[in-house]
């Protein structure tokens, strides 16, 4: 697609349900990354796709937090026992390659009640 | 990466360059400087990077000093739309690390 797509844009769950958030990058982006950014804060580094190789998964903030892409197609981001501090908005985002600028999504907004 | 500096915020008015500083006095020599904004509810959105030469597109210009601690983000004319917060990062260009967003410069562009 022409921009990096995000579904759903907006997500309500009760604390302790899992959650799992999409992310279609820019098709031939090999680069995938998922960020997340709470209210009034910056963005925090979650995880990190390069082809196939092994994610960088230094950013998840616990064992609740997982990723997975396919090659370099759809990622998924799963969010287990949800919490309220997981309330914030998720940014994936994509690139080319090395290089290249970022193109990010307009973020799925995650409430926790 | 290096570490930047930037201020929390600055105004501008509609219609005058809005010019935002950055410093970072930590630059080693591969390390580019890149500038994104995030306008209000949207994902950031990447404007312009440069190494040591100034730069320009269509969205920005980008002044880097001659010992390149310290770089300016120029926007020409600046429009409200052009409200947002402003990231400076630096960064070796070809590194698959993700960036690092500090705390970046809310502008805002009043009528």
């Amino acid at each position: 697609g022409a921009g990096v797509s995000q579904s759903p844009s907006n997500k309500v769950t009760e604390k302790g349900k899992d959650v799992e958030l999409r992310c279609d990058p820019i098709s031939g982006h090999t680069a995938l990354y998922w960020y997340r950014q709470r209210l009034g804060q910056g963005l925090e580094f979650l995880i990190y796709f390069q082809g196939n190789s092994a994610p960088d998964k230094s950013g998840l903030p616990s064992d609740r937090f997982s990723a997975e892409r396919t090659g370099e197609s759809v990622s998924t981001l799963t969010i287990q026992r949800t919490q309220q501090e997981d309330s914030a908005v998720y940014l994936c985002a994509s690139r080319l390659g090395q290089g290249h600028g970022y193109t990010f999504g307009s973020g799925t907004r995650l409430t926790v009640v | 990466d290096a570490k930047t500096t930037q201020p929390p915020s600055m105004d501008c008015a509609e219609g005058r360059a809005a010019n935002l500083p950055c410093n970072h006095s930590t630059i080693s020599g591969n390390e580019y400087v890149y500038w994104y904004r995030q306008i209000h509810s949207q994902g950031p959105q990447y404007i312009i990077h440069g190494l040591k030469n100034n730069e320009t597109n269509e969205m920005a210009s980008l002044i880097i000093t001659e010992d390149r601690k310290s770089s300016t983000l120029i926007l020409p004319h600046a429009t409200l739309r052009d409200t947002a917060v402003y990231y400076c990062i630096v960064r070796v260009a070809y590194s698959g690390y993700a960036l690092n967003f500090g705390k970046g410069t809310s502008l805002l562009v009043t009528p």
